[in-house]
């Protein structure tokens, strides 16, 4: 099946910084979306991306749909300790009769230090 | 509206019971979706209703596992005879039918299941 692989597994930054993380595929998809978990809840969707090179902004969250359409990258500026939490990709898997689920990447796990 | 509810948020059991949890979705919602989330893994998709049809199932839906959404309202999720690999998180989410891959896809806050 598709798979999408996260990287960095974990992070650790200063309140303030500025944090980068990217997902890949051997896959096409043709949307791209971003959740956070925080522990104990399910995933929030931050971002979708519906085409490619689009770059899409949600406060101080920006992302972008690779060219290629088998990548995209999330960037968060001047993180705040809100933030910590689990950050996930994901892209839709279409079956039949117009429906799909959702595949996810392992996620990349942020720990933000006040 | 209050989003995606679940109902336990938490349970502890026994190897060998079965347990049944629920998920209430977004009222307007049609298609309601379950998945599990075990340590360190993305969720990863079980089942998917449209309305009252459960269309389609993943093979990681043992036959241990039934799930039901009897009036397209709410739906339940039963694993029978329980085994510790069942330990999980159980995610419900719903969304419209129309609309674009993942959008209005909202997820409920899960039921994390330990089986001992």
């Amino acid at each position: 099946g598709q798979q999408l692989n996260q990287s960095p597994q974990s992070m650790f930054i200063q309140e303030g910084e500025d944090v980068s993380m990217n997902c890949t595929s051997s896959s096409i998809f043709n949307t791209w979306l971003w959740y956070k978990q925080d522990p104990g809840e399910g995933p929030v969707l931050l971002i979708a991306l519906y085409k490619a090179g689009e770059l899409t902004s949600n406060g101080r969250l920006t992302a972008q749909f690779g060219i290629t359409r088998k990548d995209s990258f999330l960037n968060i500026s001047a993180s705040i300790p809100s933030d910590v939490g689990i950050y996930f990709c994901a892209g839709p898997v279409y079956s039949g009769a117009g429906s799909y689920q959702l595949t996810f990447g392992k996620g990349t796990k942020l720990s933000v230090i006040p | 509206d209050t989003g995606v509810s679940q109902d336990p948020r938490h349970k502890i059991t026994k190897r060998g019971q079965n347990v049944t949890f629920r998920c209430d979705p977004i009222s307007e919602h049609n298609r309601l979706y379950w998945y599990r989330q075990t340590l360190g893994q993305g969720p990863e998709f079980l089942t998917y209703f449209q309305n009252e049809a459960q269309l389609e199932k993943s093979r990681l839906l043992s036959d241990r596992f039934s799930a039901e959404r009897p009036k397209g309202s709410f739906s339940t999720l039963e694993i029978q005879r329980t085994e510790q690999g069942d330990s999980a998180m159980y995610l419900c989410a719903s969304s419209l039918s129309r609309g674009r891959g993942g959008y209005g896809y909202t997820f409920g806050s899960g039921t994390r299941l330990t089986v001992v």
